[in-house]
């Protein structure tokens, strides 16, 4: 089956500088991904949809300058964190189409 | 999309049968019914869908009552595995945009 790939799998980093989160699909072609956040017991919410070749598009509330998102092949999607505070610390998961929807594995991102 | 309700916990134990329920009064005729769920500090899987139909795979069942107004996830042997936050989203087959997830029914599989 489909398969989407999230590196890396957790990462910490100092307050001020950025993270970038990558999703890949392994096995097919994706040319819409979507990313999403985790706060600790809270569902997920949908931050952007990624298009290939396109900007994203961002859900209200999201700050596209603060989360960059290149969408620049069929098959790899990144989402930065510029200027990480320790609010931005969260679980973001990504998701590619293929015929239903294949989650990345996720990455817990903590700043300090 | 319509809406979904689930009841936000559950119990079951180990080796029984687990019904998970989820109400969508407000679903329209070509909207399908999805489940998926989230293991701990994963990221979501998929567990099967239907319209009207009942449904059967190998991980579940999907009962949808004949008005289309609710449905039930089974799963007929819960293992400590089966932990998990399960989502019940409707929404329509072809519909290839986001996929907006509710808050979901954390299932707690006990031994």
């Amino acid at each position: 089956g489909a398969v989407v790939s999230q590196h890396p799998s957790w990462v910490i980093c100092k307050s001020g500088t950025s993270v970038k989160i990558e999703c890949r699909s392994l096995d097919f072609q994706a040319t819409t991904m979507f990313w999403y956040r985790q706060f600790p017991k809270q569902s997920l919410m949908l931050m952007a949809t990624s298009n290939e070749g396109s900007k994203a598009t961002y859900e209200q509330g999201v700050e596209k300058d603060k989360f960059l998102i290149n969408h620049a092949s069929l098959t790899l999607s990144t989402l930065t964190v510029t200027s990480a505070h320790p609010e931005d610390s969260s679980f973001y998961i990504c998701s590619a189409r293929s015929e239903g929807y294949t989650f990345g594995s996720g990455t817990r991102l903590t700043v300090v | 999309d319509a809406k979904t309700t689930q009841p936000p916990s559950m119990d079951c134990a180990e080796g029984r049968a687990a019904n998970l329920p989820c109400n969508h009064s407000t679903i329209s005729g070509n909207e399908y019914v999805y489940w998926y769920r989230q293991i701990h500090s994963q990221g979501p899987q998929y567990i099967i869908h239907g319209l009207k139909n009942n449904e059967t795979n190998e991980m579940a069942s999907l009962i949808i009552t004949e008005d289309r107004k609710s449905s039930t996830l089974i799963l007929p042997h819960a293992t400590l595995r089966d932990t998990a936050v399960y989502y019940c989203i409707v929404r329509v087959l072809r519909n290839t945009g986001k996929l907006i997830f509710g808050q979901g029914t954390t299932l707690q599989v006990k031994p």
